[in-house]
């Protein structure tokens, strides 16, 4: 299995700030990554996938990029409804995300 | 508009089993793979199992040999068969697929509660 390591596991952070979330993926993936948020009680929303292509209706202060093992989820300025958990997920075999990464003030 | 339906959430006994159901609409449901995310308590998300348009079916270690993944393409509904149910395996199981990438998850449900204690 391959196994998704994000980092950092959280992070405090200002309205405005630029936000920076790692994933290293255990083996080459190609592009085959994936970004989701997920808030408190609420199920979980794809932000992009293929490592960088934004899904509809996501706003564009969310960037992704990467290939291989390393891939980067951006958030170019922080909004008072970003703070949320963040995972990472493979697709390149099966599927496995990373442990998550939560985005709080 | 697609809605995924799940049920048959509940409290066993560690050791037993139970069965998932996902009713699936508003899309073509036979031509999408089918898969179960689940996520235990205060925890992130796990995925379990994938079962494709053709059958073939996709298992996480954690689960392999313990889950069945079924579908019926006729009731537009997955299933999910746990047995050998531990107490790791309590957690919120949601049905989703990606319905431009199988692997990219777009629609979720809102899942069922599965509880594994004596």
């Amino acid at each position: 299995d391959i196994q998704m390591t994000q980092s950092p596991s959280s992070l405090s952070a200002s309205v405005g700030d630029r936000v920076t979330i790692t994933c290293r993926a255990s083996q080459s993936i190609s592009n085959y990554l994936n970004w989701y948020q997920q808030t408190p009680g609420k199920v979980p929303k794809l932000l992009i996938s293929a490592a960088s292509r934004l899904e509809g209706g996501v706003p564009s202060r969310f960037g992704g990029g990467g290939s291989g093992r390393e891939f980067t989820l951006t958030i170019s300025s922080l909004q008072p409804e970003d703070f949320a958990t963040y995972y990472c997920q493979q697709s390149f075999s099966g599927a496995s995300f990373g442990q998550g990464t939560k985005v709080q003030i | 508009d697609v809605q995924l339906l799940e049920s048959g959430g509940g409290l066993v006994q560690p050791g037993g089993s139970l069965s998932l159901s996902c009713a699936a609409s508003g899309f073509t449901f036979r031509s999408y793979a089918l898969n179960w995310v689940r996520q235990a308590p205060g925890k992130g998300l796990e995925w379990v199992s994938a079962i494709g348009n053709d059958g073939s079916t996709y298992y996480a270690d954690s689960v392999k040999g313990r889950f069945t993944i079924s579908r019926d393409n006729s009731r537009t509904t997955v299933f999910l068969q746990m047995t050998s149910l531990r107490a790791e395996d309590t957690a919120l199981y949601y049905c989703t697929f990606g319905s431009s990438s199988g692997w990219a998850f777009d629609y979720w449900g809102l899942g069922t509660v599965v509880t594994v204690s004596s």
